[in-house]
């Protein structure tokens, strides 16, 4: 079956810019997290929905970052007036229920110039 | 406040060789998660192998098995017989038991990379 999809696999923009970053969880699956990872390093939590509710923004570094899941299904993660420090690869996993293994998706890989 | 160490950056393994990358971590919670994760250069996290804290047995799914030692809070990967197609970086993470309406987000550790030599 199909997994977890992101998109755009890569994505370059200029400081000050805002960015939208989509995923596609696996079809059925109730909970999905965002995680950053940043070069050399492993991936942090940023946000969790289960359903649409997001129910835990607690890693969401600061209020430039806003995440949403309105049907249930995709999600985006936006950025707003980006900085080089938000240069990562952005994660997106899903799974069936709350307690579930996670599966992830190839990420975006953002470059903020 | 969970954390997950690796202390080894990088390791060399010849090819059909058994490996075993380390893996620490510190929590408070009774009831938790271990898992691995390997991400190639495509840069997919891909799920290897989990181990719950109640386990009494050690997981294996084929050539992976976790040397889950709880009292020392250490839970060591060992890859049998490798392949050139395991040189990637893997990743050891913690899931916790989830508070309230917190989901049980995955704390990760640094990472090892892992290089297998023909």
């Amino acid at each position: 079956g199909a997994g977890v999809s992101q998109s755009p696999r890569y994505k370059v923009a200029k400081r000050g810019q805002d960015v939208a970053l989509r995923c596609d969880p696996i079809s059925g699956h109730v909970s999905l997290f965002w995680y950053q990872q940043a070069l050399g390093q492993g991936p942090e939590f940023l946000t969790y929905f289960q359903n649409e509710a997001q129910l835990d923004k607690s890693g969401l570094p600061s209020d430039r970052f806003f995440a949403e899941r309105p049907e249930g299904s995709v999600s985006t993660l936006k950025i707003q007036r980006t900085q080089q420090e938000d240069s990562a690869v952005y994660l997106c996993a899903s799974t069936p229920g709350r307690a579930d293994t996670q599966y992830f998706g190839p990420g975006t890989r953002l470059t903020v110039l | 406040a969970q954390k997950i160490t690796q202390t080894q950056p990088g390791m060399f393994v010849q090819e059909k060789e058994a490996v075993t990358l380390d893996c620490t971590y510190d929590t408070s919670d009774q009831s938790y998660g271990l898992f691995w994760y390997k991400q190639p250069s495509s840069g997919e996290m891909i799920f290897l192998i989990y181990q719950g804290s109640y386990d009494e047995q050690n997981a294996t799914e084929g050539r992976y098995s976790l040397n889950f030692q709880k009292a020392r809070k250490s839970a060591n990967l060992v890859i049998s017989a490798s392949q050139l197609g395991d040189s990637a970086m893997y990743f050891c993470a913690m899931r916790g038991p989830g508070r309230n309406n917190a989901g049980n987000m995955l704390t990760f550790g640094g990472g090892t990379r892992l290089m297998v030599k023909p």
